[in-house]
């Protein structure tokens, strides 16, 4: 089990779709992170939000739109994404300079 | 942006034996994260290592940070330990290697 939790596990959503991907952690981090991996490939990083501000925009395409309401949650707005923006999205977590701990992730698949 | 590389880049291993994965970075890093992907996806932090040596069970790991490099050592393989190990430092946001998939055969 993790401690980060991400919703859904699955989406299939097409091209003029508007879908959000959730994350919540309640070990009281302050530093929140989304990630995209693509198959066979590293995760890349998308954003980083420190103390519920965006502290990292890694120049991610603006149909993906990160949102921080409060301490423990992490939206990841998507929009008129693209068949390439298809890929597993990885929430993580930490205290500040600590160990980062990833949710089980988001299977994106636009069509 | 800060560079890191990890070799091997395929392991293959039969049951019970060890192996030492590297990772070299470019530049002077604030810490240094092992993780493990298992083949469903899920990414667990081994150790949060920014330098020195750390033991948990038949896993430990070393860095040396003047010399710029990472090592994980995994003793005993078995099975479970196939998946994909990532080294990732942090130096203002955190940056993931290529990674090692490792393959433990019974």
């Amino acid at each position: 089990d993790t401690e980060v939790t991400q919703t859904p596990k699955h989406l299939v959503m097409g091209m003029t779709n508007k879908k959000s991907l959730k994350c919540e952690q309640h070990m009281g981090h302050r530093a929140m992170y989304w990630y995209k991996q693509k198959a066979k490939k590293p995760p890349e990083l998308m954003f980083v939000y420190s103390y519920e501000k965006l502290s990292i925009n890694e120049s991610v395409p603006s149909r993906f739109s990160p949102e921080c309401p409060n301490s423990s949650l992490l939206n990841l707005h998507l929009h008129a994404l693209q068949p390439e923006d298809s890929a597993l999205y990885l929430c993580a977590s930490s205290f500040i300079n600590s160990p980062l701990h990833f949710g089980n992730g988001t299977r994106l698949t636009v069509t | 942006g800060i560079q890191v590389e990890q070799s091997p880049p395929d392991l293959i291993l039969q049951e019970g034996a060890n192996s030492t994965l590297r990772c070299n970075f470019s530049d002077s890093v604030n810490n240094l994260q092992w993780f493990h992907q298992n083949p469903w996806g899920q990414l667990i932090n081994l150790f949060y290592i920014p330098s020195g040596t750390k033991q948990n069970g038949r896993l430990s790991a070393t860095t040396v940070a003047t010399e710029r490099y990472s090592l994980l050592y995994i003793s005993s393989s078995q099975t479970t330990d196939s998946g994909v190990y990532f080294c990732a430092v942090e130096r203002g946001d955190m940056r993931f290697g290529a990674g090692t998939r490792l393959t433990v055969k019974p």
